[in-house]
């Protein structure tokens, strides 16, 4: 079974600066995708970053990045010129790959919630 | 462009009663699924269909059942509340075309209190 951990269950950021949220996984699985999905007080569950495991280069969207280190299974989220709106929980989560077919079933770590202030 | 609608939002119940939680979602997608988050544990499924006239347990299913009659609808039901199923209840919904990179459409929750 996969398990998905995120060490900090609290991070605090400057509006503007940078901020990385850590996040490793368990897994024997050696294609699978990770997400970083993200819940603003809304409680809407929102996806941000998707990257596949068999893609070297990391995935990028906006202002949001990560750093996929396959071999030390980690998966961190680097939000940049942090904004007031990214106030929210983050979660990371992984999926495996199944071949002849998937449930598309996702493992979420615990989430890390992330305050911006002014 | 509904996407995916929870019903109720807000209950209370008291211990022993059941009650139906109702997923709906208008995208025509094949697989859909039932997460509780509680406070430091994250989303944990449920249940989850893969289809109309399937489901299959996920992480946590002991206590609730699930039925999947309309493939737009997914059902979640708590027999015999208990107060350890406190929690807020997430539907969510993704296609089956489309490969691993297409995210799930979660709902916006349902607060569910057993008293």
């Amino acid at each position: 079974a996969q398990t998905v951990t995120q060490s900090q269950p609290e991070m605090s950021v400057q509006e503007a600066e940078t901020v990385t949220l850590s996040c490793t996984y368990d897994t024997s699985e050696s294609n699978y995708y990770l997400f970083w999905y993200k819940q603003p007080p809304s409680r809407q569950m929102i996806l941000v970053i998707r990257q596949e495991a068999y893609k070297q280069q990391n995935a990028t969207e906006n202002r949001f990045s990560v750093n996929f280190q396959k071999a030390a299974k980690s998966f961190s989220l680097k939000i940049s010129d942090s904004q007031l709106g990214d106030t929210a929980m983050y979660f990371c989560a992984f999926m495996k790959h199944a071949a002849g077919g998937s449930n598309y079933k996702l493992t979420f770590g615990k989430g890390t919630l992330l305050t911006v202030n002014p | 462009n509904a996407g995916v609608t929870q019903t109720p939002k807000f209950r209370v119940l008291k211990t022993g009663q059941s009650m139906t939680l109702l997923c709906a979602q208008d995208m025509n997608h094949e697989y859909m699924y039932w997460y509780r988050q509680d406070p430091g544990m994250g989303l944990r499924l449920i249940h989850y269909s893969v289809g109309e006239g399937t489901t299959a347990k996920g992480e946590v299913p002991d206590g609730y059942n699930v039925s999947r009659l309309k493939k737009q609808n997914f059902l979640l039901g708590l027999e015999s509340a208990a107060p350890s199923q406190t929690s807020v209840y997430f539907c969510a919904s993704r296609n089956r075309t489309g490969g691993y990179n297409q995210p799930q459409h979660f709902g916006d929750g349902t607060r569910l209190s057993i008293l």
